[in-house]
């Protein structure tokens, strides 16, 4: 089955740049979105289209995209960053979604 | 506003079933594909199943495939997702999820936004 790759953990001083990142093989023929969930509560799609970014989502927040793999960075982190962010997608039909398996940014 | 409730969550024994509800409001539903998506405690996030909005295109994950059934009431604005043969590993916070409004490509669509969830535990 299709799958896509994150990092476990990605630490980040507040201010500087967190990346996180995540890979799979029909990325470069399906968009990837980005979501943020925190402690108890449903996710947030913080990126759309691998680089669009939804109403209301501060401008920190970016996507790219390059090959197999898709990049979120968050510029000047918060401390209100921290949280879990997984990358979704689907396989190359486009019938079949698949999380990736998340990544936990952790504001020192 | 937009939102999204689910409901039917609870304690079930291996074997058995359940069917969860999720009650939309605030837009027209009938516009849109809807998805389940479940987390297991302390786990990722895994996709379950999605439906088209007029029910002509279905699609399930492999782990539930033949047991899980997705269905929605445009008339009722509400969403279903019938478990059968329910097994310990099905234990999870089960989300209801609307396709993005404009955040969708040709062939695929990102989730937004989510419901809270409701929990199911499966477990005798």
């Amino acid at each position: 089955s299709y799958e896509l790759t994150q990092p476990p953990s990605v630490s980040v001083s507040p201010g500087q740049t967190a990346r996180v990142t995540c890979s799979g093989d029909a990325l470069p023929k399906q968009y990837a979105y980005w979501y943020q969930q925190k402690p108890g509560q449903a996710p947030v799609l913080v990126i759309y289209k691998d680089s669009e970014r939804p109403s209301g989502i501060p401008e920190r927040f970016s996507g790219s995209s390059s090959g197999t793999t898709v990049t979120l960075t968050i510029s000047g982190v918060q401390a209100e960053d921290e949280a879990d962010y997984y990358c979704q997608s689907a396989d190359s039909s486009g019938s079949y979604y698949v999380f990736g398996t998340g990544t936990k940014v952790t504001v020192l | 506003e937009v939102q999204l409730v689910e409901s039917g969550g609870g304690l079930v024994k291996p074997g058995g079933s359940l069917r969860l509800s999720c009650a939309a409001s605030g837009f027209t539903f009938i516009s849109y594909g809807m998805n389940w998506v479940r987390q297991a405690p302390g786990k990722g996030l895994e996709w379950v199943s999605s439906i088209s909005s007029s029910s002509s295109y279905i699609y399930y994950a492999d782990s539930v495939m033949g047991r899980f059934t997705i269905s929605r009431d445009n008339a009722k604005n509400s969403l279903y997702l019938q478990m059968n043969s329910l097994r310990a590993e099905d234990t999870a916070v089960y989300y209801c999820a609307r396709d993005g409004d404009g955040y969708c490509s040709s062939s695929s669509c990102p989730f937004d936004p989510w419901g809270q969830g409701t929990l199911v535990t499966v477990s005798s």
